[in-house]
């Protein structure tokens, strides 16, 4: 199984800081990688597929990139709706496995 | 709109099984694959089966296989997971989500709001 490897698991910022959460593949995956944003007590959201394509009324505050291995999910300036936990997910191979979560908290 | 709502969830001791259901909405069922994604409390995702859109495919995480059986019904627009021989450590909230392959890389671009199975004595 691939296993996919977040940092940071918790992070402080404030609103209009610049935020990049980092996923590690522990195999080479492409370009198959996806962002899901989870508020409290809510079901996940598409954010990213694709390592960097926007899914459809995702602000572009949002950015993804990377391929292979190292992948970042970037937010230029928070906006108090984006306190929320992150989480990346392989789509290279079954079993589909995510990252464990990094959750952005208010400063 | 397209709409996912699993029901089914509940409490049931260990050893027992469950019906999950998920009704689907707003788009065209018998044409997308369709996976179950399950959350234990206070934990993270992990994705639990996968069923192709004609059933010719069907897939399981290794910690359920053997156990539960994933199907759909395309004519009434349902997918659905047969939980048996339930477990403590299955107690999770279970989201059915619709799997979509855009430009060759699949992502669950949709998401029921979830259903709590509880598996306690």
């Amino acid at each position: 199984d691939i296993q996919m490897t977040q940092s940071p698991s918790s992070l402080s910022a404030s609103v209009g800081d610049r935020v990049t959460i980092t996923c590690r593949a522990s195999q080479s995956i492409g370009r198959y990688l996806n962002w899901y944003q989870q508020k409290p007590g809510k079901a996940p959201k598409l954010l990213i597929y694709a390592a960097s394509s926007f899914q459809s009324g995702v602000p572009s505050r949002f950015s993804g990139s990377g391929s292979g291995t190292d992948f970042t999910l970037t937010i230029s300036s928070l906006q108090p709706e984006d306190f929320a936990t992150y989480y990346c997910q392989q789509s290279y191979s079954t079993p589909r496995t995510f990252g464990q979560g990094t959750k952005l908290e208010i400063k | 709109e397209v709409q996912l709502v699993e029901s089914g969830g509940g409490l049931v001791q260990p050893g027992g099984s469950l019906r999950l259901s998920c009704a689907a909405s707003g788009f065209t069922f018998s044409t997308y694959s369709m996976n179950w994604v399950r959350q234990a409390p206070g934990k993270g995702l992990e994705w639990v089966s996968y069923i192709s859109s004609s059933s010719s495919s069907i897939y399981y995480a290794d910690s359920v296989k053997g156990r539960f059986t994933i199907s759909r019904d395309n004519a009434k627009n349902s997918l659905y997971l047969q939980m048996n021989s339930l477990r403590a450590e299955d107690t999770a909230v279970y989201y059915c989500t619709r799997g979509d392959c855009t430009g060759g890389v699949c992502s669950f671009d949709y998401w029921g709001q979830g259903t709590l199975v509880t598996v306690s004595s």
